[in-house]
């Protein structure tokens, strides 16, 4: 089946620094959702991408989606403390069927 | 209110025991999913429904029994509670299955002893 790997799985950050993590599938996706849970809550849907090679920004959030449609990746510029939490990647198979598969989550702490 | 309600929040339960966790949602969303959540493992689903009387398999099933009835209702049971079923599970909805955003219920910890 359908496998998505996410790394790091932790990162701690002094504030300011910048943050990335990356996700990996095991088969084409035909889009990719990247979720944000803070400690304690539940996943909060971020930003969806579809194209091959789409780039959007959310603020200090850079998202992508590689050309292959096999990976993205999450960067983050100067973190903030309210930054803190963890990252979820998942993504959608190309079949009719197909489901959407959460990556294993990258958690961000982030100090002054 | 409008949104994605889950009950209880919390609940410690026996070895053996029978639990349900419930989970309403207000905005007529065709999709449901029950994920849990353990540490090192990140969301796996457990079942997911497309409509009403229609539910599927997802990728940890074993030990779970689901009916969705009615479009906002999507319970979740545990037949025979074991230990490794002691988990954080989160219902979610959506208008079309990895398509749109899914919005996630607060989540339940369940603690089996």
């Amino acid at each position: 089946g359908q496998q998505v790997m996410q790394i790091p799985q932790y990162q701690h950050v002094q504030e300011g620094e910048d943050f990335t993590t990356y996700c990996n599938s095991s088969t084409t996706l035909s889009n990719i959702q990247w979720y944000k849970q803070r400690p304690g809550g539940h996943p909060v849907f971020l930003i969806q991408l579809v194209k091959s090679g789409e780039v959007k920004k959310q603020k200090r959030l850079t998202f992508q989606f590689g050309e292959a449609k096999k990976n993205s990746s999450l960067h983050i510029t100067a973190t903030q403390t309210t930054d803190v939490g963890t990252y979820f990647c998942a993504g959608r198979g190309t079949g009719t069927a197909s489901k959407l598969t959460f990556g294993t989550g990258t958690r961000l702490q982030v100090t002054l | 209110d409008a949104g994605i309600t889950q009950s209880p929040r919390y609940k410690i339960t026996e070895t053996g025991r029978q639990v349900t966790l419930m989970c309403h949602q207000t905005w007529s969303h065709s999709y449901m999913f029950w994920y849990r959540q353990d540490l090192g493992h990140g969301l796996r689903l457990i079942y997911y429904s497309a409509a009403a009387d229609i539910t599927d398999k997802g990728e940890v099933p074993d030990g779970y029994v689901v009916s969705r009835s009615k479009t906002e209702n999507f319970p979740l049971t545990l037949e025979s509670a074991t230990r490794s079923q002691t988990s954080v599970y989160f219902c979610a909805s959506s208008d079309r299955t990895g398509y749109t955003e899914a919005f996630f219920g607060q989540g339940t910890r369940l603690t089996v002893v």
